[in-house]
């Protein structure tokens, strides 16, 4: 049964850049899209991008200027940088696979909390 | 791209049955039958409960069920027990290959 994992700092500095890194177990990476999920204390949620295990991504339009999301198959691993961020990338930030085609999000990993603050 | 557009709440007493609507456009709900559903309980990571308008992933009752007509998707809890009481979030895949979620709805088992 696939598990995924985030991991990556807690804190983030203003105008930095923000980076997390899932690990996926119990499973293959090379195969399936994948995907980067965050929800704002509080809130909703929302989709911030995908990439397919060759690398091919698809980004939120609102948050592409500022994302990059890359795949690491040797390790099992997918990554998020967000640059220049600001309170408002304040979020509960989600990993989770896809699919063979990017049109829903299961399983999901536990989420990791990141605080943009000074 | 817009959220799509869900009530905020839905309320109902245990054993009646809630629908929760999800309304978007020709350009997502509309135009594909991709639309998901998720159950967020408080402090957890959503999960997956219906995927490609109606159908269920293994494990998930058989009291939730989907549907969609025109450019809105709706989700239907039968049977409501109190562990259904859960934010529950739409998704829809959209013309340009991107991903949309929901506004969210927070279901009360009253």
């Amino acid at each position: 049964q696939v598990q995924l994992q985030e991991s990556g700092p807690g804190l983030v500095k203003p105008s930095e850049t923000l980076s997390l890194t899932c690990t996926v177990s119990g499973g293959s990476i090379s195969r399936y899209y994948w995907s980067w999920i965050r929800q704002p204390p509080g809130k909703g949620l929302e989709w911030i991008g995908y990439i397919y295990y060759s690398g091919r991504t698809n980004y939120n339009p609102s948050l592409k200027s500022r994302v990059t999301i890359s795949v690491d198959t040797s390790k099992n691993q997918f990554s998020l940088k967000l640059s220049s961020v600001g309170a408002a990338d304040t979020a509960i930030y989600y990993c989770a696979r896809n699919g063979d085609y990017p049109y829903w999000f299961g399983p999901w990993g536990q989420g990791t909390l990141v605080t943009v603050s000074s | 791209q817009s959220a799509l557009t869900q009530p905020a709440s839905v309320s109902g007493s245990p054993g009646q049955s809630i629908t929760i609507s999800c309304t978007g456009t020709s350009s997502d709900v509309g135009g594909y039958n991709y639309v998901s559903w998720y159950q967020q309980h408080p402090g957890k990571a959503p999960k997956l409960m219906i995927y490609d308008v109606s159908n269920r992933p293994s494990g998930v009752s058989n009291r939730f069920s989907g549907s969609k007509s025109g450019n809105t998707a709706s989700l239907t809890i039968s049977g409501l027990q109190a562990d259904d009481e859960a934010d529950y979030y739409c998704s829809s895949y959209t013309t340009s290959s991107t991903l949309v979620f929901g506004t969210g709805t927070k279901v009360t088992v009253l």
